[in-house]
């Protein structure tokens, strides 16, 4: 059935770094792929989201493509910050799975 | 709008009482979801409606949950009697179709409920 796999936490990275969260998944047609946020003590939100191949989401300097022929929807970051430590959480568009998504911790 | 609502934010409960989770959706949004949240488990999907009516259950761990949507801006989920491995972050969240079989809106969550049931 359709899914996604999400890269497994948890992540640490020093402030200013390159954040690259990998997503793929397996769909029958062409739903909607979804990069949640979930900030400590918080509901998640939507960072991001692209609807069709080859679109790109955009977000806070967060950025993701639709790659269908790679079926990946790779979350990346080019400065971290400590206010981005969060859990984050990769989604289709025709499934309710978000699973236990991957924690990102920026150090000063 | 307000987003949506939940209630209460917090509860704390003892073994075997009655726990009642309430949920104010988007004005406009026809689907509703229930999900709990824990470390080990990550964020499980318990049950969904759709205009008001239960869609898939299949999450619900056992006949202890229950959930009703009455009407369009109000849901409900109940355990009875409660347990302690029901301790978790219980939230709620509503989303519309986009309009083809393929593909949903993105969801708004609620802030949660964090349970703890001693």
């Amino acid at each position: 059935g359709d899914s996604v796999t999400q890269m497994e936490g948890p992540v640490t990275l020093s402030e200013e770094a390159f954040l690259t969260i990998n997503c793929t998944y397996t769909a029958t047609g062409y739903p909607s792929l979804f990069w949640y946020v979930q900030y400590p003590g918080e509901g998640l939100q939507l960072l991001l989201k692209a609807t069709k191949a080859d679109d790109k989401g955009s977000n806070k300097g967060f950025e993701a493509t639709y790659r269908k022929e790679t079926t990946s929807f790779h979350l990346e970051k080019g400065s971290v910050q400590v206010s981005d430590s969060a859990v984050y959480f990769c989604a289709l568009g025709n499934q309710f799975y978000f699973g236990t998504g991957t924690s990102l911790t920026v150090i000063p | 709008d307000a987003g949506v609502i939940q209630s209460p934010r917090h509860e704390v409960t003892e073994m075997g009482q009655e726990v009642t989770l309430r949920c104010k959706p988007i004005s406009g949004h026809d689907y509703l979801f229930w999900y709990r949240q824990t470390m080990m488990r990550g964020l499980e999907l318990l049950i969904y409606f759709n205009n008001n009516v239960p869609i898939d259950d299949s999450g619900m761990p056992e006949d202890r949950f229950s959930a009703k949507m009455p009407n369009a801006s109000f849901s409900t989920l109940k355990i009875q009697p409660s347990e302690p491995r029901d301790s978790a972050v219980y939230f709620c969240a509503s989303s519309s179709l986009v309009g083809t079989i393929y593909s949903y809106n993105e969801q708004f969550f609620g802030p949660g409920t964090r349970l703890t049931v001693l």
